[in-house]
């Protein structure tokens, strides 16, 4: 089964910051790639996603996302990171491959405190 | 996603009380999800409806049911609440239609308190 490793799981990085965001899964073939970020008090959002073609995928918020195959990994980055990035960062996988199943592998997510 | 709702937001409730967490949605999408979030754990797939007749159970399915009322609505339920079920559990909702690209979409979440 498809899992998904965050290993950065406390982030904190001072305001004007770069940002980067580890995240790998472990199963090879065709996935679809996704960041959602969580605000305080608040429900999971897209940030971006991934599901082919140009590898390096841009998001809301001036964040982007790499996807390298041969790595499994799909790093979220942003150059200069504000106090209102504050959120929890979710990864999170799907098999393309696995019938019709439309799940959602999680990661275990990473905090992110952006310190003025 | 304000077109993503749950009910009730928040809730406690006492062990082996039944609880019932209802989701619904006017995005018009087939599949329907529920997934509860625990600290350090991420989130964790309960159990997901592709359409009305079709319900599957996900990793942790254990003590929870579940009931497609119509393809807006998805609920569900702990028949005898445990307090290991305390946790913030969240409704998605993502398009058939788009297969190959579907996109899930969440609600803001209820936050289940059991003492």
């Amino acid at each position: 089964a498809q899992s998904v490793s965050q290993h950065n799981h406390h982030v904190i990085l001072s305001e004007a910051a770069s940002l980067e965001l580890g995240c790998n899964y472990s199963y090879g073939g065709t996935v679809n790639l996704f960041w959602y970020v969580q605000y305080p008090g608040q429900h999971l959002q897209l940030l971006l996603k991934y599901f082919s073609g140009d590898p390096l995928v841009k998001g809301i918020k001036g964040f982007e996302a790499e996807f390298i195959k041969s790595k499994f990994s799909f790093n979220l980055r942003k150059p200069s990171v504000q106090w209102s990035d504050t959120a929890e960062y979710f990864c999170a996988v799907r098999d393309i491959n696995t019938g019709t199943a439309s799940k959602l592998t999680f990661g275990t997510g990473t905090r992110l405190q952006v310190t003025l | 996603d304000a077109d993503v709702t749950q009910t009730p937001r928040n809730r406690i409730t006492k062990t082996g009380k039944r609880i019932m967490l209802e989701c619904s949605q006017t995005k018009g999408h087939d599949r329907m999800y529920w997934y509860r979030q625990d600290p350090g754990l991420g989130l964790r797939l309960i159990y997901y409806s592709f359409d009305v007749k079709d319900i599957n159970k996900g990793e942790i399915s254990d003590g929870y049911s579940v009931s497609r009322q119509a393809q807006a609505k998805f609920s569900l339920s702990l028949e005898s609440a445990i307090p290991n079920q305390t946790a913030l559990y969240f409704c998605a909702t993502s398009d058939s239609g788009r297969y190959i690209t579907d996109t899930q979409y969440f609600g803001p979440g209820t936050r289940l308190t059991v003492l």
